[in-house]
């Protein structure tokens, strides 16, 4: 079945320094969603791609898919205290990846 | 409008008790999901409804798991002879259709099995 794995598991970054987490897939997607969980929270949907070689911005976030639709990652520019939270992705059979936990020293 | 609630939010069961998780998706969602989350991981796929039909219970971990949504709306998850691996939060979800469309969360409700 579709496997998902994200990398890293965990990521600690001074405020202001940017920030990666990548989401590869054993088989092709046909679509790839990220959500965020905050801390005692539940997650909460950012966006979904679809196409090959799709990249969407939210304000500082800005996300892909990869050409051969099996994989995603998910950038933050300049990160700030709110950002601090578990980032999901999640392929098209809702298979969640083990997410990256985010945190962000002030 | 209101969005998904799950109750109860807490739930202790001694191993062996039957317990049944209730799901109160956002009106007019015609999918809910179900997962289970475990401490510091992500969320595992359950099973989905889409209405009344059980489109997908291939997450379901054992026999022990059973979920129904006799009229397309209200969702119960119930788990029979909890075990001690069964403590966990379950999260349910619902969307406006299918798999490829955004997904809102409930607040969970968090089993732990003594």
């Amino acid at each position: 079945g579709q496997q998902v794995m994200q990398i890293p598991q965990y990521q600690h970054v001074q405020e202001g320094e940017d920030f990666t987490t990548y989401c590869n897939s054993s088989t092709t997607l046909s679509n790839i969603q990220w959500y965020k969980q905050r801390p005692g929270g539940h997650p909460v949907f950012l966006i979904q791609l679809v196409k090959s070689g799709e990249v969407k911005k939210q304000k500082r976030l800005t996300f892909q898919f990869g050409e051969a639709k099996k994989n995603s990652s998910l950038h933050i520019t300049a990160t700030q205290t709110t950002d601090v939270g578990t980032y999901f992705c999640a392929g098209h059979d809702m298979r969640f990846g083990a997410g990256t936990r985010l945190t962000v020293k002030p | 409008g209101a969005g998904v609630s799950q109750s109860p939010r807490y739930k202790v069961a001694k191993r062996g008790q039957d317990v049944a998780l209730r799901c109160d998706p956002i009106s007019g969602h015609v999918s809910l999901f179900w997962y289970q989350q475990a401490l510091g991981q992500g969320p595992e796929f359950l099973t989905y409804f889409q209405n009344e039909a059980q489109l997908d219970k291939s997450g379901l971990p054992s026999d022990r798991f059973f979920a129904e949504r006799p009229e397309g709306s209200v969702s119960t998850l119930k788990i029979q002879r909890t075990q001690q691996e069964d403590s966990a939060v379950y999260l349910c979800a619902s969307s406006l259709g299918g798999r490829a469309y955004e997904q809102y969360f409930g607040p969970g409700t968090r089993l732990t099995v003594t």
